[in-house]
């Protein structure tokens, strides 16, 4: 397998502008999650699905953050307006119902808003 | 107070040592506890997890839980140069939810 595929693996953009991170879990996963990783915060969950349904997004730090799921091989987490302190890596993981802990996560992409 | 603390280090140990990590969390109900390992700008891997008490040993990786006391802790015997990364505890919330400790530094000198 694969793996879990992400794109792009690095993102640098301009304050303002819009951001669309991706990915691709791991097939026959039911869940995929969304996370971002700060030196100062750590690693944070944004939003998980289930099944492609948004399960939680209390994560989501703000409007300007959105994320879809339009299918079980597919997923986009969407920044707009994109402001510097978004910058930081985004990754997502993916695992099944079976063991919904054991999450195996993607390379990330490393976003950078100046 | 955090969810997860970790001790960010980084903890130096030498060579065949052992290395032990310590984590505590906050929340009662946790139920499962999970140590990942994340080499320096690769995303992190899950190299151990435990549910009950007491101890939980994988070649040289030993996790303890001690639910009583909130934490757990994981242990790696001979440590090795390449065992150097940042190890990362997390715990169960709600759902299928992990929380993550921002994680603890493990440097092996030779």
């Amino acid at each position: 397998d694969a793996g879990v595929i992400q794109s792009p693996r690095h993102e640098v953009t301009e304050m303002g502008q819009e951001v669309t991170l991706r990915c691709k879990p791991i097939s026959g996963h039911d869940y995929l999650f969304w996370y971002r990783q700060t030196m100062m915060r750590g690693l944070e969950l944004l939003i998980y699905f289930n099944n492609n349904v948004p399960i939680d997004d209390s994560g989501m730090p703000e409007d300007r953050f959105s994320a879809k799921m339009p299918n079980a091989s597919f997923s986009t987490l969407k920044i707009q307006p994109s402001e510097p302190r978004d910058s930081a890596v985004y990754f997502c993981a993916s695992t099944t119902d079976r063991r919904p802990y054991e999450q195996y996560f993607g390379p990330g992409t490393r976003l950078t808003v100046t | 107070q955090k969810e997860v603390e970790q001790n960010s280090g980084p903890l130096s140990v030498p060579e065949g040592a052992i290395a032990s990590l310590n984590c505590t969390y906050s929340d009662r109900g946790s139920q499962s506890f999970f140590w990942y390992r994340q080499y320096s700008g690769k995303s992190p891997e899950l190299i151990m997890f435990i549910y009950s008490n007491g101890d939980k040993e994988d070649g040289r990786f030993t996790a303890q839980l001690n639910k009583a006391s909130q934490y757990v802790s994981l242990l790696i015997r001979d440590s090795q140069p390449s065992d150097s990364a940042t190890y990362l505890c997390a715990v169960t919330g709600t759902a299928s939810k992990l929380t993550f400790g921002t994680g603890t530094r493990l440097q092996v000198t030779l």
